[in-house]
């Protein structure tokens, strides 16, 4: 019943250091995202995966990259980071893809607890 | 481009009060509407949605009325509870964009209940 498992949930970095952040799901869902949330800001989107093999862009994409490596799990990385990357970063995932029907649009995404990430 | 305007906060009321908290979105096509709810130390989960105009969306005692003349989702409660502290965010998602169910945060409320 564990839901969407991030880790780590606390880190420092160095400026110009990379780190990789993981996520896994243990829903069966095949959408995954990944969030930064920022004060005054709410959640941005920062990299979405539709489907195992795909992966697109969301609104803040620079200085990211990211990996399906399976149904389940889904990390984000960063290659290089920079003080303007420290923020609270959240995974989720969600059920079913856009489907053209009467109720697409309102799957319900199910949220990590967040991994706090400090660039110094 | 798609947005969600929320009331600023922080809000603080005593137990019992009324709550509401204001939404408003810009969006085209017709989006679906959510309520997340953020405890401390914890990811958002769904407090309600509503997918069409008109809809009520409505979970432990919060509810919320997707007004389209108004593109409004205004969150209410009629008695919070020191539990209800939390931070709140409205959001919306476009179902009319292909792929996977991506939502639009508005910046959050921070709630405070106060016995």
């Amino acid at each position: 019943n564990a839901g969407v498992t991030q880790t780590p949930k606390f880190q420092v970095l160095k400026t110009g250091q990379s780190m990789t952040l993981q996520c896994a799901q243990d829903m069966n869902h095949n959408s995954m995202y990944w969030y930064r949330q920022d004060p005054g800001m709410g959640l941005r989107l920062i990299y979405y995966s539709a489907s195992e093999g795909t992966t697109d862009k969301g609104e803040v994409p620079n200085g990211y990259n990211v990996s399906r490596l399976n149904k389940r799990e889904f990390s984000l990385r960063l290659e290089s980071a920079a003080p303007s990357q420290t923020s609270v970063y959240f995974c989720a995932s969600s059920e079913e893809l856009f489907n053209g029907g009467a109720d697409s649009g309102a799957n319900v995404l199910t949220f990590g607890a967040g991994s706090r990430l400090t660039v110094l | 481009g798609n947005s969600v305007t929320q009331m600023e906060g922080p809000v603080t009321l005593s137990e019992e009060a009324f709550l509401t908290i204001n939404c408003t979105y810009t969006a085209t096509g017709y989006p679906s509407l959510f309520w997340y709810v953020q405890y401390p130390g914890e990811g958002l989960q769904l407090l309600l949605k509503a997918t069409k105009a008109d809809d009520k969306g409505s979970n432990k005692g919060f509810e919320a009325t997707y007004r389209k003349e108004t593109t409004s989702f205004h969150l209410e409660k009629g008695s919070v509870q020191v539990s209800d502290s939390a931070v709140y965010f409205c959001a919306l998602s476009d179902p009319w964009i292909q792929g996977a169910q991506k939502l639009v945060f508005g910046q959050g409320t921070r709630l405070t209940i106060n016995p």
